[in-house]
């Protein structure tokens, strides 16, 4: 039972243009949300995260939305660069509810054109 | 700040074997996190560590996984005896407090022949 699912394994962007990755969730009760960059043979590195009380967060050229009544998610990296090209993951997570088990999606692969 | 370290980053052993993979935590980081990863698909929770005592084990997936915490410190996972399905990146990851981000390691890439 796929609870955070990433529907698209790859994508590619031109440079300078703006990077959107989606992620959909079915749980209703995680109420934090994460997104994890990974490059080949290394442990995956945190970007952005953001909370059920809140729609947006922002951090540099990386913003994070929270659609709570679709339970969708969605990263938006502007502008793209060639440096962003990794596997994206989404990782959801209730610890509000003593729950801080992250449970992720099978990540995107994104590419950057240059 | 040195970051999450684990160890060795690669080994290969016989099924029916041994294995012990280890996770130094960031200093201060009261919890600590196992994942595995398995063929390149997603990454799925094994353990979770609060200070020395196991507060939650439900991705365990049988007893031949052996997860220790001394002293609240390092972590150790054991597997034993080894099986072919056991293959995968093992992440380990840790955290400061309960609500916040959780900070992984490289990896432990346990491959089983």
């Amino acid at each position: 039972d796929q609870q955070v699912k990433q529907n698209s394994p790859s994508l590619s962007v031109q440079e300078g243009r703006i990077s959107i990755l989606n992620c959909d969730y079915t749980n209703s009760m995680f109420d934090y949300f994460l997104w994890y960059k990974k490059y080949p043979a290394e442990g995956p590195t945190f970007l952005i995260s953001i909370s059920s009380i809140k729609d947006k967060n922002e951090d540099g050229r990386f913003t994070v939305f929270l659609n709570k009544s679709a339970k969708h998610l969605s990263l938006h990296i502007v502008p793209s660069q060639p440096g962003d090209s990794a596997v994206y993951f989404c990782a959801a997570s209730a610890p509000f509810q003593g729950a801080q088990k992250l449970v992720f999606g099978q990540g995107t692969r994104l590419t950057i054109n240059p | 700040e040195a970051g999450v370290t684990q160890f060795p980053s690669h080994s290969v052993i016989e099924k029916g074997q041994t294995v012990t993979l280890r996770c130094d935590p960031i200093s201060g980081h009261d919890n600590l996190y196992w994942y595995r990863r398995v063929m390149g698909k997603e990454i799925k929770f094994l353990l979770h560590f609060v200070k020395e005592s196991k507060q939650d084990e439900s991705g365990m997936p049988n007893n031949r996984f052996l997860a220790e915490r001394t002293g609240g410190t390092y972590s150790t996972l054991k597997v034993q005896p080894a099986e072919l399905e056991d293959s995968g990146v093992y992440f380990c990851a840790s955290s400061q407090v309960q609500v916040s981000e959780q900070y992984f390691g490289p990896g432990t890439r346990l491959t089983v022949t």
